[in-house]
């Protein structure tokens, strides 16, 4: 059973279109996340929420737009795709307090062509 | 703010051989700190953690003590196997104020092991 998942896993799209990706976790944590991986592997937070609220909003173009519907989904929309958005985004989760990790989907490589 | 520096890869052992991978960091407040690993293709598994200074996480022979007058967390394997290749990141979390938890990662190092 997968704690969390995110879909799709694969997205290749045209420069200018509007894409999303969805993510949900099933482990009952109450903050989620965005992260981007670029091609260096370097990963770089863009989003958190913590119950449906946005914590953390690092400087991530406003094409970026995620959306909590509930505790247990983030999605990411992303408006006006440009090449340099090409990367692989990662959802995670965990629960709120220093000490616990976060666990990781298995990421969305997004290419823009 | 804070950050994570790791030792830039990659990193070419053969197996068997010993693996240190060196991390520092710099926190504004008392962080825990964290080991992933990432292998090829795959999202990233938590491989260890520490979550108080002295404290020694440890997972499939791996190691990492959490030195606070250093402000270390380096990663040890004794004797490294093929199926460690993959990429390895360090991470700190800290509470930012509230509900902010953010998790900041090193730029991960990349450990080959040849046969």
């Amino acid at each position: 059973d997968t704690a969390v998942s995110q879909t799709p896993k694969y997205l290749v799209t045209q420069m200018g279109n509007d894409k999303s990706i969805k993510c949900e976790q099933n482990l009952g944590h109450d903050t989620m996340y965005w992260y981007k991986q670029d091609s260096k592997k370097f990963l770089k937070i863009m989003f958190s929420y913590n119950n449906k609220e946005l914590i953390i909003n690092e400087t991530v173009p406003n094409r970026f737009s995620p959306k909590s519907p509930d505790k247990a989904h983030l999605n990411l929309h992303i408006n006006s795709l440009e090449l340099g958005d090409s990367a692989v985004y990662f959802c995670a989760s965990s629960q709120s307090g220093g000490t616990t990790e976060a666990f990781f989907g298995q990421g969305t490589r997004l290419t823009v062509v | 703010g804070d950050s994570v520096t790791q030792m830039e890869g990659p990193v070419t052992l053969s197996e068997e051989a010993f693996l240190t991978i060196n991390c520092t960091y710099t926190a504004t407040g008392y962080p825990s700190l964290f080991w992933y690993v990432q292998y090829p293709g795959e999202g990233l598994q938590l491989l260890l953690k520490a979550t108080k200074a002295d404290d020694k996480g440890s997972n499939k022979g791996f190691e990492a003590t959490y030195r606070k007058e250093t402000t270390s967390f380096h990663l040890e394997k004794g004797s490294v196997q093929v199926s460690d290749s993959a990429v390895y990141f360090c991470a700190l979390r800290v509470n930012s104020g509230g509900s902010n938890y953010k998790l900041t990662f090193g730029k991960g190092t990349l450990l080959t092991v040849n046969p």
